[in-house]
């Protein structure tokens, strides 16, 4: 039971490239989320998926895009990345009325 | 819209003191109150929740939580911390109409525990 999986743990981007940062979970949980953590500010919610086949915007969607591939997969996606995006990305993922269980995080840096 | 100030950013403490770490929330909406915390270069685990009932959680490492609804509060407390209590500390709102679906994080409270 490996919980919530992220990948990578570490990448460095150019301005304007792409990516995806990818989470599986293997809890059979309903909901699913994209966090990212900057210092002195928190956790600010990306987007959520509170059941596969739907997503919703968080706090901070502006330039990420989300798919929920399947009840166990969450991506996370940078069409063209910039400087403020630099930041460590976490998923997680809860069942309806329990509490959220978090991945290791993603630490990303756009040159 | 709901918001969570811990009001401070850093502890220092020393091993075997008693430490408080304070969260003050707004909403206009009953809700659920968090602790998570993050140990160096890991995701957030949780500590405790109050959800219900008893306004005072505990964990199972000694730490304990007292909800005040007068105060807005959710302060996180611990009679006797260890060099292992060393981390982040996040607290946390949900409101109830939601569920657990959007979780509001304070900025954290960094707790260093001296020898």
């Amino acid at each position: 039971n490996a919980g919530v999986t992220q990948t990578p743990k570490f990448q460095v981007l150019k301005t304007g490239q792409s990516m995806t940062l990818q989470c599986a979970q293997d809890m059979n949980h309903n909901s699913m989320y994209w966090y990212r953590q900057d210092p002195g500010m928190g956790l600010r919610l990306i987007y959520y998926s509170a059941s596969e086949g739907t997503t919703d915007k968080g706090e901070v969607p502006n330039g990420y895009n989300v798919s929920r591939l399947n009840k166990r997969e969450f991506s996370l996606r940078l069409e063209s990345a910039a400087p403020s995006q630099t930041s460590v990305y976490f998923c997680a993922s809860s069942l309806p009325g329990s509490e959220q269980f978090f991945g290791p995080g993603t630490r990303l840096t756009v040159l | 819209a709901q918001s969570v100030t811990q009001l401070d950013s850093q502890v220092p403490v020393f091993e075997e003191a008693p430490v408080e770490l304070r969260c003050n929330y707004s909403s206009s909406v009953s809700v659920y109150l968090f602790w998570y915390v993050q140990y160096p270069n890991q995701g957030l685990q949780l500590l405790l929740k109050y959800l219900s009932g008893s306004t005072l959680v505990e964990s199972i490492n000694g730490f304990e939580a007292e909800f005040n609804k007068s105060q807005t509060s959710f302060h996180l407390r611990k009679p006797s911390v260890h060099i292992s209590d060393t981390a982040e500390y996040f607290c946390a709102v949900s409101d109830q109409s939601g569920g657990y679906n959007k979780l509001i994080f304070g900025a954290g409270t960094r707790l260093a525990v001296h020898p």
